[in-house]
């Protein structure tokens, strides 16, 4: 059973703190990795996509991935109360047709003004 | 808005009825896919469809049916429902599934419906 895994949080920061989310997958195949981000009532919405080691930066978000320790992270800039949501990573598994992404339950973030 | 509609947005039904949640997406993808979103629990796939053709069942009971006409629309047929099956269902389309790169594993997901059974 390929598996996603990520600590539910809450993670609770101050303002303009640097927010750092984990993630962790099982499927030493995995080429593509995601991170949505999904407000309370709301449907998951892409933040980041990264297919390669190392950093990648998007304005206030860098995703950062090393596939020799399945690892996956996702850092937030000067954090605002607007960050707060769940914030859900997704890995794609599988081959061909069976190709799918396999998620996280997702980390609670909570940014305090 | 990211080019994937559903409707209706919220439905409330009884265990007899029977009732169809409908999925657009005007993004010129191959691939859409159900999932169940239910509270403490990861987003379950349900059904994924690529180029109108069913490529995965993730063992779902056959009171859920799904139908795909064409690749913009979907559907997710719904009858005897049990009050367990009440949940956010999210629609999500990708450009394809399996077709090399892999950046076509991008998904863009629907507003979702809120189904509550009684």
């Amino acid at each position: 059973q390929k598996e996603v895994e990520q600590n539910s949080g809450p993670l609770s920061v101050p303002e303009g703190a640097i927010a750092s989310l984990n993630c962790t997958y099982s499927d030493r195949g995995s080429q593509s990795f995601f991170w949505y981000r999904q407000y309370s009532g709301k449907s998951p919405e892409l933040i980041m996509s990264i297919y390669s080691n190392g950093d990648k930066e998007d304005g206030r978000f860098t995703a950062q991935l090393n596939k020799a320790s399945q690892y996956v992270s996702l850092l937030i800039r000067d954090s605002q109360p607007s960050d707060s949501a769940t914030y859900l990573c997704a890995v794609n598994t599988g081959a061909g047709n069976n190709r799918k992404l396999i998620w996280g339950l997702g980390t609670s973030l909570a940014v305090n003004p | 808005e990211t080019g994937v509609t559903q409707t209706p947005r919220h439905l409330v039904m009884g265990m007899t009825n029977k009732k169809s949640l409908k999925c657009e997406q005007h993004l010129g993808h191959n691939a859409m896919y159900w999932y169940k979103q239910s509270a403490k629990k990861p987003l379950e796939l349900m059904f994924v469809y690529n180029f109108k053709e069913q490529t995965e069942n993730n063992s779902v009971p056959s009171r859920f049916s799904p139908e795909c006409p064409n690749s913009s629309h979907l559907f997710l047929h719904l009858h005897t429902l049990q009050p367990e099956d009440s949940a956010l269902y999210l629609c999500a389309s990708s450009q394809d599934v399996g077709l090399a790169p892999v950046k076509t594993d991008t998904q863009y997901f629907g507003p979702g419906t809120r189904l509550t059974v009684l």
